[in-house]
């Protein structure tokens, strides 16, 4: 079993829409969490870390559910820059486990 | 400030043939990633060096690749002999270590296209 599972997608949605995204985890001794985006071809970059007792950036909101292993990352009024995908990443020991991403479409 | 620097950007080889990748991390950080990613698999670490030390190589597939970090702005990914199945993009970052088990933000390059034909 993967360390991160996501959902791969992919979510097409109108522009202004609310999407959300869920992501698992395996390791319950895991102590960081983000949210990288990929766009297409390119490297993955920062979103936002996502802390114990939720966190906001903007139209971003990150979500931790230890007792469930479970993170969500919700996008408010999703732009057409939105569109990409999105890893879940949680931390084992010193490394990091990528989840494969949900890709966002987000459409005119 | 310039990111993590990655050559070749894109490199077509034949089987058998020697691939090195090369990567200058972010002046300051001491913390190296190697990873690969595919459709498959995602993105998976091969290998991380802590001040130059490889710290955890649980993840370099085989003997065929190994990595060296002579020195704190320079680390290579070797593969040889190469094969079709080594076909991926290689990212490296790099990230300034929180301590213990905390992570900061890793900086990732852009990528090294590798198709071995």
């Amino acid at each position: 079993r993967k360390e991160v599972e996501q959902d791969p997608g992919p979510f097409n949605v109108p522009e202004g829409a609310t999407v959300a995204f869920n992501c698992t985890y395996s390791n319950s001794a895991s102590q960081s969490f983000f949210w990288y985006r990929q766009d297409c071809r390119k490297e993955p970059k920062l979103l936002m870390s996502v802390y114990s007792s939720g966190n906001e950036d903007g139209r971003f909101t990150a979500q931790l559910n230890r007792a469930s292993q479970y993170i969500s990352l919700l996008i408010r009024d999703s732009k057409l820059s939105d569109s990409a995908t999105y890893l879940c990443v949680v931390n084992s020991g010193y490394a990091l486990n990528f989840g494969k991403g949900t890709s966002l479409l987000v459409t005119p | 400030d310039a990111g993590v620097i990655q050559s070749p950007r894109h490199e077509v080889t034949e089987m058998g043939q020697e691939v090195t990748l090369r990567c200058k991390p972010i002046s300051g950080h001491n913390s190296l990633f190697w990873y690969r990613q595919t459709m498959m698999r995602g993105l998976e670490l091969l290998i991380y060096f802590n001040n130059n030390v490889p710290i955890d190589d649980s993840g370099m597939p085989e003997d065929r690749f190994s990595a060296k970090m002579p020195n704190a702005s320079f680390s290579t990914l070797k593969i040889q002999p190469s094969e079709p199945r080594d076909s991926a993009v290689y990212f490296c970052a790099s990230s300034f270590p929180a301590g213990g088990e905390a992570h900061n933000e890793q900086f990732f390059g852009p990528g090294t296209r590798l198709t071995v034909l």
